[in-house]
Order: structure tokens, then C-alpha cells, then sequence
């Protein structure tokens, strides 16, 4: 069973750019979690869709958008990057929306912004 | 609110044990152990759910003690596979919100 696919893996970009990421769940995961993760922040919840409807968003600024789609696949948008959003962007899908479910994360997408 | 872990980083030998602890200033209602090592996605370990049960992987295990709103991860004679950096993901809202993650403890097991 494939596991859960993030592309791009690296991006660079500069300030005030837009950047999509992508990532899709494993098969038959509904749910699809985003998280940033910067050094000495750990994780940080950005938002969460199920069934094309975001259900829970994180304490992120409105540039940060994101969308499901009805394979599940998901992406996120940042739009007018700044320097401070340079950090590992990780995906994670569950079955559910269950809090007690396991998250399978992604890979990853590295975004430098310059 | 993120929950805090301690310690930050830790640095054993093989075979040594460790403790990575997990607290939180509000009411639990699971809490959650991934590790993540260098360059990989996190990996999921456990949950512990309301009720002090204690749960196992390998030689790793962890308690949670709602009372006290904290969990400890217990790592036994650590092999050098364990090394990574373990987060603790903590629910507040008892099942209707993602888990709220702490900033992870480095741990490095050398020969």
C-alpha cells in the first residue's frame, strides 16, 4: 500500500511569491491533515479537511489556504510568502476524523523562502 | 496550547534508558508518541487514552496520568535505532480537534 506522497519534496521561492504543495492520502484515507515544522516549534497544526470541507484550522494568518479535493487529494496554498514561513510543511491522512486514529505522514515539502 | 516535553535533547549509550516526559496545563483526553528521524516522515508510536493505562512497542513504552494532565515515554536499553526526535501529541477537545504537538525531544544514541 502506497504510503502518503508530497510534491514537491524541495522548493525555493522568494518573498512575496505564492506556493502550492500537494499531497495525497493513502488510499481510502478521507482525512488530511497540514503541519508546519520549524526548528524549536515542533509541530504546528495548520488545518485539516475531510470529505472536501476543511473541519479545523490552526492559528495561521489568512495567506495560508488549502483545499481537498473528492479523491481526497489535498493542497495548500501560501500566498505573499514571507521569510518566516520557510520550514518543512508536512502532510498527514487517517481514516477518520477520530482524534484516536494513527496519522500516516508524508515526506514532506521543504520550502526555503530567500 | 502546545503541551511541554522535557528534556530538549538527550544524549545516551546503547543500552541506556531514557525518559521523555509530556505535561499539559489543561485536561487530557489521549495522548499521542511519534518519532521522527533525520530527514523522514514522523512515525507513529502509541496513544494512550484516558484510564493510566500504560502501552508498549518494542522496548518502548509510556504512561499517562490524567490526573497529573502528563505522560512519560519510557525507552529501555535504547538501541541505536531509536535515535530520532519523539513528539507527544496531546488532545484537548476529546475527539473533535487534531492533536496539538509538543516541540519534540531529540534523542542521539551513540556506541
Amino acid at each position: 500500500k502506497a504510503g502518503v506522497t508530497q510534491t514537491p519534496r524541495y522548493l525555493i521561492k522568494t518573498r512575496g511569491q505564492q506556493v502550492t504543495l500537494s499531497c495525497s492520502p493513502i488510499s481510502g484515507h478521507r482525512s488530511v491533515s497540514w503541519y508546519q515544522q520549524t526548528p524549536g516549534q515542533g509541530l504546528q497544526f495548520l488545518f485539516e479537511y475531510f470529505s472536501e470541507t476543511q473541519r479545523n484550522k490552526g492559528n495561521f494568518p489568512g495567506r495560508f489556504s488549502g483545499r481537498q479535493f473528492s479523491n481526497s487529494r489535498s493542497e495548500m496554498n501560501v500566498s505573499t510568502l514571507e521569510l518566516g514561513d520557510s520550514a518543512l510543511y508536512l502532510c498527514a491522512s487517517s481514516l477518520t476524523v477520530s482524534t484516536n486514529e494513527k496519522l500516516f505522514f508524508g515526506s514532506g515539502t521543504q520550502l526555503s523562502v530567500l | 496550547q502546545q503541551p511541554v516535553q522535557s528534556p530538549q535533547a538527550v544524549i545516551l549509550r546503547e543500552g541506556e534508558d531514557a525518559v521523555i516526559n509530556c505535561s499539559s496545563s489543561k485536561a487530557l483526553y489521549s495522548v499521542h508518541w511519534y518519532r521522527q528521524k533525520h530527514g523522514e516522515a514522523p512515525v507513529f508510536l502509541m496513544i494512550l487514552l484516558k484510564g493510566g493505562e500504560q502501552k508498549g512497542h518494542e522496548k518502548i513504552s509510556a504512561s499517562f496520568n490524567e490526573k497529573k494532565q502528563q505522560s512519560s515515554l519510557y525507552l529501555t536499553a535504547s538501541q541505536l535505532s531509536y535515535s530520532g526526535t519523539y513528539f507527544c501529541g496531546t488532545d484537548f477537545s476529546g475527539g473533535y480537534q487534531k492533536v496539538t504537538f509538543g516541540t519534540g525531544t531529540k534523542l542521539q544514541v551513540i556506541p
